[in-house]
């Protein structure tokens, strides 16, 4: 397998500015999440998503922010209008969700700067 | 908040074991005890979990004490590779959430 695919690996652009990132998780996996990772607060998860439905939101900052799952091998995070203090590197996770049991599959990250 | 607690670093000789501590004395009877490592620049990459008994695979072994408040991960033949971000999680069975913490700086010298 892949592996967790995200794109872009390295994007750049002018605060106001529209961001998407994108997410492929593993085939099969029912699980997918989205992290921001800084020096300053470490790893943080912004949003959960089972079986392509938003669980847990409560980690995304503000407004600004949003998630989609529209099928089960695709997910989007959207930033608008973009910030300075949003330049992070950004993770997308996916697991299978089976009982007691679930491993995070992590994908290779994007590093987002915001100037 | 992290319910654990490591070493913010540790220096191992390359070929030698490295055993990475762990403490989570508040831990619950349903929660699990995960490692992941993140080498720079990489996404979090998943070693090992155990609720109660020792386990082992291809990468590391942990060892987990009786009274389940502290692990040990140990890497048995370290190499420069192994360098990285070693984070000790809890985790409730059944729940999705990992709660990270600062983790253990483990850097392999020649």
């Amino acid at each position: 397998d892949a592996g967790v695919i995200q794109s872009p690996r390295h994007e750049v652009t002018e605060m106001g500015q529209e961001v998407t990132l994108r997410c492929k998780p593993i085939s099969g996996h029912n699980s997918l999440f989205w992290y921001r990772q800084t020096m300053m607060r470490g790893l943080e998860l912004l949003i959960y998503f089972n079986n392509n439905v938003p669980i847990d939101d409560s980690g995304m900052p503000e407004d600004r922010f949003s998630a989609k799952m529209p099928n089960a091998s695709f997910s989007t995070l959207k930033i608008q209008p973009s910030e300075p203090r949003d330049s992070a590197v950004y993770f997308c996770a996916s697991s299978l969700t089976s009982g007691y049991q679930e491993t995070q599959y992590f994908g290779p990250g994007t590093r987002l700067l915001v100037l | 908040d992290a319910k654990t607690t490591q070493p913010p670093s540790m220096d191992c000789a390359e070929g030698r074991a490295a055993n990475l501590p762990c403490n989570h004395s508040t831990i619950s009877g349903n929660e699990y005890v995960y490692w992941y490592r993140q080498i720079h620049s990489q996404g979090p990459q998943y070693i090992i979990h155990g609720l109660k008994n020792n386990e082992t695979n291809e990468m590391a072994s942990l060892i987990i004490t009786e009274d389940r408040k502290s692990s040990t991960l140990i890497l048995p033949h370290a190499t420069l590779r192994d360098t990285a971000v070693y984070y000790c999680i809890v985790r409730v069975g059944g729940n999705y959430q990992l709660i990270w913490g600062a983790g253990t700086k483990l850097i392999i010298k020649p």
